[in-house]
């Protein structure tokens, strides 16, 4: 079985600054990982994940995140928020080759002001 | 192209009534999985299904829930005799080839008064 921790449960940030969503995982087996983002009274729309190969994944709207193996993380960065970035961000987990449930964290709001 | 479609997206049920929700994977998909958002909380997987069959149900409650995904139409979550508890927000996913890219529906809101 598989445990997504996200350490924050809200990040407030200033417009262009750089931000980082942290999020640690626990598995016995190897695993995919991902990130979504939840818009208000929206669906999960996904940003990037991790399957295999390179660490560095780089997704939509100028997000990126690091698979670090030795540390089990998968921490989601972006140099420059805007505001239309606030919303909810989960990250999640599935075992290799199970190919189907996403465990996810409880999620972190992101709130950018001005 | 759509997308993958629930309806309806707000459904308001007497304590005691049957909930019904619908969800229409993107054409071509053949996973569905379902997934439960309790206030304050993250997604909580229930139930995934292909075509016809119940693949894992681990998250299912044992009483009052169940899901299908017949040959043809949409995937039904349905619970029977529901509860104040049960009101949460239910989203339905789908995909081609197992979890890695699964798309999302906007959700059904279920409310139980």
């Amino acid at each position: 079985a598989q445990s997504v921790t996200q350490l924050d449960s809200q990040v407030p940030v200033f417009e262009e600054a750089p931000v980082e969503l942290r999020c640690n995982y626990s598995s016995s087996v190897s695993v995919y990982l991902f990130w979504y983002v939840q818009y208000p009274n929206q669906g999960l729309q996904l940003l990037l994940k991790y399957l295999s190969g390179s660490t560095l994944v780089k997704g939509i709207n100028g997000f990126e995140a690091e698979f670090n193996k030795s540390q089990t993380s998968f921490h989601l960065r972006k140099p420059s928020v805007h505001i239309s970035d606030t919303a909810e961000y989960f990250c999640a987990v599935s075992e290799v080759n199970s190919g189907y449930a996403l465990n996810f964290g409880k999620g972190t709001s992101l709130l950018v002001t001005p | 192209n759509a997308g993958v479609m629930q309806n309806p997206r707000h459904l308001v049920r007497r304590r005691g009534q049957e909930a019904r929700l619908r969800c229409s994977p993107v054409k071509g998909h053949s996973h569905v999985y379902w997934y439960r958002q309790l206030p304050e909380e993250g997604l909580k997987f229930m139930v995934y299904l292909q075509k016809e069959n119940i693949i894992d149900e681990s998250g299912m409650p044992k009483e009052r829930f169940s899901a299908e995904f017949p040959k043809e139409g949409p995937s039904i979550l349905r619970i029977q005799q529901v509860v104040r508890g049960d009101s949460a927000a239910y989203f339905c996913a789908s995909s081609s080839r197992g979890a890695d890219g699964a798309f999302f529906g906007q959700g059904t809101r279920l409310t139980v008064v």
